[in-house]
């Protein structure tokens, strides 16, 4: 109940292209939902997040689509440049005990074709 | 400069040995998180610690220890009773305020450890 799928496993994008990573939460008591980017040899960096509250945010190019009913989010990458190709990690937070605890995603490899 | 510094960045040890990795923020978060990554998974939760002098288990915290004796440290002891340490590890903080919005994690360079 705690798992976030996460797909596809590795993506490959031509520049300017519109990128779409997908993930599904199975856990109604997960209330927070990040996006990650982490370049090789890196620690992730947060990209963008959203409440179960709100059905889309948008951020430059970044956006997160949220579908409370059917336990799914989508991060899409408008107008994808090469410096995007990265990997990216959908989470979920809820709060367990005292703490909030996040759940990730088995990652996305992006690649922006030149 | 704020932020979360992790060392070294390349960590190498014989089987059978315990080792300590470093994790130290200038945030001023009171909550500290340490994670473990595999290729091709997401980072799984070894410890977390929410406060000064207290640490809870993670999902993977066997063969794994910890100490928080200071509000900026988290370090990890990765013992020899880790049976696959070989892995890069991520120390990450929050403010950790469950009644605020502040639930960001902001996460370190990372330890790469390889033991043979």
């Amino acid at each position: 109940q705690q798992q976030v799928k996460q797909s596809p496993q590795s993506l490959i994008v031509q520049k300017g292209g519109i990128s779409i990573i997908n993930c599904a939460y199975e856990n109604t008591a997960f209330d927070y939902f990040p996006w990650y980017q982490q370049f090789p040899g890196k620690g992730p960096a947060l990209l963008i997040a959203i409440r179960p509250d709100v059905s889309e945010k948008k951020e430059g190019r970044f956006t997160i689509s949220f579908n409370k009913s059917a336990k799914q989010f989508s991060l899409h990458i408008m107008d994808s440049q090469p410096g995007d190709s990265a990997t990216y990690f959908c989470a979920a937070m809820r709060l367990l005990g005292s703490a909030r605890q996040l759940t990730f995603g088995s990652g996305t490899q992006l690649t922006v074709l030149p | 400069d704020g932020g979360i510094t992790q060392s070294p960045k390349y960590l190498f040890r014989k089987e059978g040995q315990n080792v300590t990795l470093s994790c130290e923020q200038n945030l001023n978060h009171d909550a500290m998180y340490w994670y473990r990554q595999d290729p091709g998974q997401g980072l799984r939760l070894i410890y977390y610690s929410q406060i000064v002098n207290d640490f809870q288990k993670g999902d993977i915290a066997e063969g794994y220890s910890v100490s928080r004796e200071k509000k900026e440290s988290f370090p990890l002891t990765v013992t020899s009773a880790q049976k696959n340490p070989t892995a890069f590890y991520l120390c990450a903080s929050s403010a950790g305020r469950t009644t605020s919005f502040s639930y960001e994690q902001y996460f370190g360079p990372g330890t790469r450890l390889t033991v043979t």
